[in-house]
């Protein structure tokens, strides 16, 4: 099992250049989030799904899309790229079968992204 | 909305315990959650407690929630080098989880 997948690694864009970061997951679960993590700061929540088909804001949806059309995929798009969107991006998927509480997020190992 | 609030440092003398607290404001969060993050990786998760306990331990962490005051801490009992990370409360409910800003914590010898 590869777990979550996240592609790029890093990325250097131009502001108004887009982008899509990738995200695919081999583990079957329902649930998948995007979060950015800002220098010395913590995760904010961009936008999350409990399924293919279904897609939710978080906290700090404003310049951002997503689209689940599998379980596997869940791809955050980026159409006009700032500066304030410099920042790491992580995926991250949870069962959401059975109890909860033991469904921990299991976390890509991030995105760079600059915008300059 | 919800929030997650956590102090961004601390420092311990190696051997001491280390006592991390949260404070978060959705009363309705089922679910609180300590993750560790250490530097150039993704989130872990080290433990988590149910809304409808007060205590939990698992080897040297102690969690405990104060559901009346809407506090949570994570204390690391025997603080260790392999403990320098960041630490996050989380909180959330079945679809989605809301972090804290994160607690660094430097161990001293």
């Amino acid at each position: 099992n590869a777990g979550v997948t996240q592609t790029p690694k890093f990325r250097i864009l131009k502001i108004g250049q887009s982008m899509t970061l990738q995200c695919t997951q081999d583990m079957n679960h329902n649930y998948m989030y995007w979060y950015r993590q800002d220098p010395g700061m913590g995760l904010k929540l961009i936008y999350y799904s409990v399924g293919a088909g279904i897609t939710d804001k978080g906290e700090v949806p404003n310049g951002y899309n997503v689209s689940r059309s599998t379980t596997e995929d869940f791809p955050l798009r980026l159409e006009l790229a700032a500066p304030s969107q410099t920042s790491v991006y992580f995926c991250a998927t949870r069962s959401g079968q059975g109890q909860v509480h033991n469904s921990p997020l299991h976390f890509g190992n991030g995105t760079r992204l600059t915008v300059t | 909305g919800e929030d997650v609030e956590q102090s961004l440092f601390l420092s311990v003398r190696e051997g001491d315990s280390s006592v991390i607290n949260c404070t978060y404001t959705d009363s309705s969060s089922t679910y609180l959650y300590w993750y560790k993050q250490e530097p150039g990786a993704g989130l872990q998760l080290l433990t988590y407690i149910f809304s409808n306990m007060d205590m939990k331990q698992d080897q040297r962490l102690t969690v405990l929630l104060n559901k009346k005051d809407k506090h949570l801490s994570l204390r690391i009992a025997d603080t260790q080098t392999g403990d320098s990370a960041i630490y996050f409360c989380a909180g959330g409910s079945a679809s989605k989880i809301i972090f804290g800003s994160g607690t660094r914590l430097s161990i001293r010898p």
